[in-house]
């Protein structure tokens, strides 16, 4: 398995667009994850999935942020529109049962200007 | 309120001294913590976590409830040590919370 995958792994875009960002979590994995990384305040839990399903919600900062997990293999994270202080880091995680860790994809690195 | 406090943001070291990377946590229930490492150029991962009871890399961490403590200890750091880590907590089910991470810089 090639573990959690991102993309895009880089992502330039102006102030005022819409930005989705793509995960692919460990096959068989119930659990997943997005974390917003940045300097000031570390890594933040923005959503969480259990068997699609979100589960809580409560890190997603505003309603320009959406997530969705349509099936087991897929997920996304919109922006709409962005703002120069989503600049961040985001990463998503997948866990397959409430005793295991989470295991990482690379993140993607979100820069808008 | 959960949470998961790393009051150290930078941590500089020399090479062969000890290290420790502080970790509280506020938590009602009953806690099960963990220490992230990010290398750089490398994805986050699993470095330990307090069920195990292990040593990995030369690093151990005790869970301390009385003091709601994870510290993150290590008796002589080598260079290639130098990552941001973080100390996380899962609560009930599958949500877990990070610390906002100590960049720990081991110098020769």
């Amino acid at each position: 398995d090639a573990g959690v995958i991102q993309s895009p792994r880089h992502e330039v875009t102006e102030m005022g667009q819409e930005v989705t960002l793509r995960c692919k979590p460990i096959s068989g994995h119930n659990s997943l994850f997005w974390y917003r990384q940045t300097m000031m305040r570390g890594l933040e839990l923005l959503i969480y999935f259990n068997n699609n399903v979100p589960i809580d919600d409560s890190g997603m900062p505003e309603d320009r942020f959406s997530a969705k997990m349509p099936n087991a293999s897929f997920s996304t994270l919109k922006i709409q529109p962005s703002e120069p202080r989503d600049s961040a880091v985001y990463f998503c995680a997948s866990s397959l049962d409430e005793n295991t860790e989470a295991f990482f994809g690379q993140g993607t690195r979100l820069t808008v200007v | 309120a959960q949470r998961v406090t790393q009051p150290e943001k930078l941590l500089s070291v020399f090479k062969g001294a000890p290290v420790e990377l502080k970790c509280n946590y506020s938590y009602s229930g009953s806690p099960e913590l963990f220490w992230y490492v990010q290398y750089s150029r490398q994805r986050l991962q699993l470095l330990l976590r307090h069920i195990s009871r292990e040593s990995i890399k030369g690093f151990t961490a005790d869970l301390n409830k009385g003091e709601t403590s994870f510290h993150l200890k290590k008796p002589f750091a080598q260079e290639e040590d130098s990552a941001m880590y973080y100390c996380a907590l899962r609560t009930g089910g599958f949500k877990t919370i990070f610390g906002a991470g100590t960049r720990l810089f081991v110098k020769a």
